[in-house]
């Protein structure tokens, strides 16, 4: 099946410094899509990504679709220790009936004050 | 209170027991779905359902049945649990009206399979 490569697998920085990650794939996706798991908490969507090229802001957090349409980046400006937790990517193959959803396997941010 | 909520949070049980993770969710979404979280390997879908009468093999279903038994409620089972078995488990649902299919997940049951 389709694999992302989602790196770096864990980041430790200070806070205020800023963050960057991003996801790869061998296969073309539809929608690239950025996730965060608080602790104890399950996944909550932050950006969602339509067409090539895009580029998405949410507040502090930007997310790129890559112009390849197998890649995507996500960066967090100014980092905060609530930033902390998980953060996936998952790319979405086709919508409708032909679900198909894949997760990458997550970057742990943890954030030093 | 929680739009997708699952019981129990934690569980602890033996090798060889039959066990069963419940999910239920007032968003009237029509789509379930079980994951399955082990650390350095993500989300892995287990099944799914895109209606009451709809169930669907994920990645990783071996070991595993599933029961949708009304559009709010979607159960899991594991018929004879295996410590490999120990993960955190986290239902999700979505609405397929929407652009992106936007999953909302539960808080998640850690489960300990000794």
């Amino acid at each position: 099946g389709q694999q992302l490569n989602q790196s770096p697998q864990s980041m430790f920085i200070q806070e205020g410094e800023d963050v960057s990650m991003n996801c790869t794939s061998s296969s073309i996706f539809n929608t690239w899509l950025w996730y965060k798991q608080d602790p104890g908490e399950g996944p909550v969507l932050l950006i969602a990504l339509y067409k090539a090229g895009e580029l998405t802001s949410n507040g502090r957090l930007t997310a790129q679709f890559g112009i390849t349409r197998k890649d995507s980046f996500l960066n967090i400006s100014a980092s905060i220790p609530s930033d902390v937790g998980i953060y996936f990517c998952a790319g979405q193959s086709s919508g409708g009936s032909n679900y198909k959803l894949t997760f990458g396997k997550g970057t742990l941010l943890t954030v030093n004050p | 209170d929680a739009d997708v909520t699952q019981t129990p949070r934690n569980r602890i049980t033996k090798t060889g027991k039959r066990i069963m993770l419940e999910c239920s969710q007032t968003k009237g979404h029509d789509r379930m779905y079980w994951y399955r979280q082990d650390p350095g390997l993500g989300l892995r879908l287990i099944y799914y359902s895109f209606d009451v009468k709809d169930i669907n093999k994920g990645e990783i279903s071996d070991g595993y049945s599933v029961s949708r038994q009304a559009q709010a409620k979607f159960s899991l089972s594991l018929e004879s649990a295996i410590p490999n078995q120990t993960a955190l488990y986290f239902c999700a649902t979505s609405d397929p009206g929407q652009v992106v299919e936007k999953l909302f997940f539960g808080s998640g049951t850690q489960l300990s399979v000794l």
